[in-house]
């Protein structure tokens, strides 16, 4: 069945560091992707989408790539920062019904 | 920030109570979703909606109802609360239509004793 996983629950980094999170995907249809940052108490907020139509896309401070061959996508954080401390969740967007998969959540650690 | 407002926020309760968990939102949303995640691990669909008049259950089987008289709220019922109904409840909304972003309420934190 249709699944949407990360491979690490917990990812520690140093402060000033580039972080990247994994997630892997299994619908070969799937084609719209978003991370969402979800800080403790809060729902989860949007970060970066990106469409299948695209490898790459950049924002501010934050790198997503889409590989469909291996249907696989990665968030990077450049300069990581103690603000970027929370548990972030690749989600796909299943077509038709809007919605969302959402993986396990990989929980960033940054450390001063 | 997004305008989806959940409450309450935090709600302890005993076995057997009924209570309702409420979501509004002020955007216009035709679509909204129930959650059930449990502290640190994925979100699980529970319930949704295309509009007003409009349920659907999820993808996690719950024995929550929802309604949705009016497009801007959501409110979502457990008739007899247990133990087992713990965890956090969280509500969402986006624009009708494909591939659009869903929006999140802080979410309510329940715990039933």
């Amino acid at each position: 069945g249709e699944s949407v996983g990360l491979h690490l629950p917990t990812l520690s980094v140093q402060e000033g560091d580039n972080s990247i999170i994994n997630c892997a995907y299994s619908n070969s249809a799937s084609d719209y992707f978003i991370w969402y940052k979800q800080e403790s108490g809060k729902g989860p907020q949007f970060i970066i989408d990106i469409r299948s139509n695209m490898d790459k896309r950049q924002g501010q401070r934050v790198t997503v790539l889409l590989n469909k061959t291996v249907k696989h996508l990665s968030l990077q954080i450049a300069a990581t920062q103690p603000g970027d401390s929370a548990v972030y969740f690749c989600a796909d967007l299943t077509g038709g019904y809007n919605k969302l998969i959402f993986g396990a959540g990989t929980r960033l650690a940054v450390h001063p | 920030e997004a305008d989806i407002y959940q409450t309450p926020r935090y709600l302890v309760i005993g076995t057997g109570k009924k209570i309702t968990l409420e979501c509004s939102q002020t955007m216009g949303h035709d679509k909204m979703y129930w959650y059930q995640q449990d502290p640190g691990m994925e979100l699980h669909l529970i319930h949704y909606s295309y509009g007003v008049n409009s349920t659907e259950k999820g993808d996690l089987s719950s024995e929550s109802t929802v309604s949705r008289i009016r497009t801007e709220h959501f409110p979502l019922t457990l008739e007899s609360a247990r133990p087992s109904h713990t965890s956090q409840y969280l509500c969402a909304s986006s624009e009708i239509g494909t591939n659009n972003e869903q929006f999140f309420g802080p979410g309510t934190r329940l715990t039933v004793l």
